[in-house]
């Protein structure tokens, strides 16, 4: 199993949509979850970081399940701007953090 | 808004040749990572440093790589004997703590020929 699993995608979605990525992690003493976007051919940068209480920015939602070791990412009312790769992030003990491999996102005018 | 500043922006060199690529990271920054990103692939953590000394490595950082913090404000990976599949974008990134999320910087792009 890998360590963070993500749906590759593309997803291809209508602006307006509502639109939802899950990912799955395979070491249960995982500390850390956050979802960051990357788009083409540039860096990473934080989207949110992810609670068990889960958490809201704007129209972004982020939930954690330990117990299922399960994270997701909402985004409603999708822009164009939201097109990109989103990428799944897993912090270990130790500092370490392991990425997915990202899901594709396309909005469409 | 403070950002991590890394140079050179695109490194070409030769293979068997030593590089080292430099990171500014935010400046109350506590944490360091390097991570690397083969082209069309994931990104993957190459190592992790704090209080001056490596905290976590991968397995991918190995003995041809090292990594320095030579002035209290850059930060340095050094990459010896340069192989073709070293190739790849390597990005620096900062955090203020260790669980709150990380600011990369907009990468090097190494190129091994």
């Amino acid at each position: 199993r890998k360590e963070v699993e993500q749906d590759p995608g593309p997803f291809n979605v209508p602006e307006g949509a509502t639109v939802a990525f899950n990912c799955t992690y395979s070491n249960s003493a995982s500390q850390s979850f956050f979802w960051y976007r990357q788009d083409c051919r540039k860096e990473p940068k934080l989207l949110m970081s992810v609670y068990s209480s889960g958490n809201e920015d704007g129209r972004f939602t982020a939930q954690l399940n330990r117990a299922s070791q399960y994270i997701s990412l909402l985004i409603r009312d999708s822009k164009l701007s939201d097109s990109a790769t989103y990428l799944c992030v897993v912090g270990t003990e130790g500092f370490k953090t392991i990425f997915g491999a990202g899901t594709r996102l396309f909005v469409k005018a | 808004e403070p950002e991590v500043t890394q140079t050179p922006s695109h490194q070409v060199t030769q293979m068997g040749q030593e590089v080292i690529l430099r990171c500014v990271p935010i400046s109350n920054h506590l944490y360091f990572y390097w991570y690397r990103q083969i082209l069309g692939q994931k990104v993957e953590f190459l190592v992790s440093f704090y209080n001056n000394e490596i905290s976590e490595k991968s397995e991918i950082f190995d003995d041809q790589f090292s990594v320095e913090r030579p002035d209290g404000s850059n930060f340095t990976l050094k990459i010896r004997s340069t192989k073709l599949e070293d190739s790849a974008m390597y990005f620096c990134a900062s955090g203020r703590t260790s669980n709150y999320g990380y600011t990369f910087g907009s990468g090097t792009r190494l190129t091994v020929v």
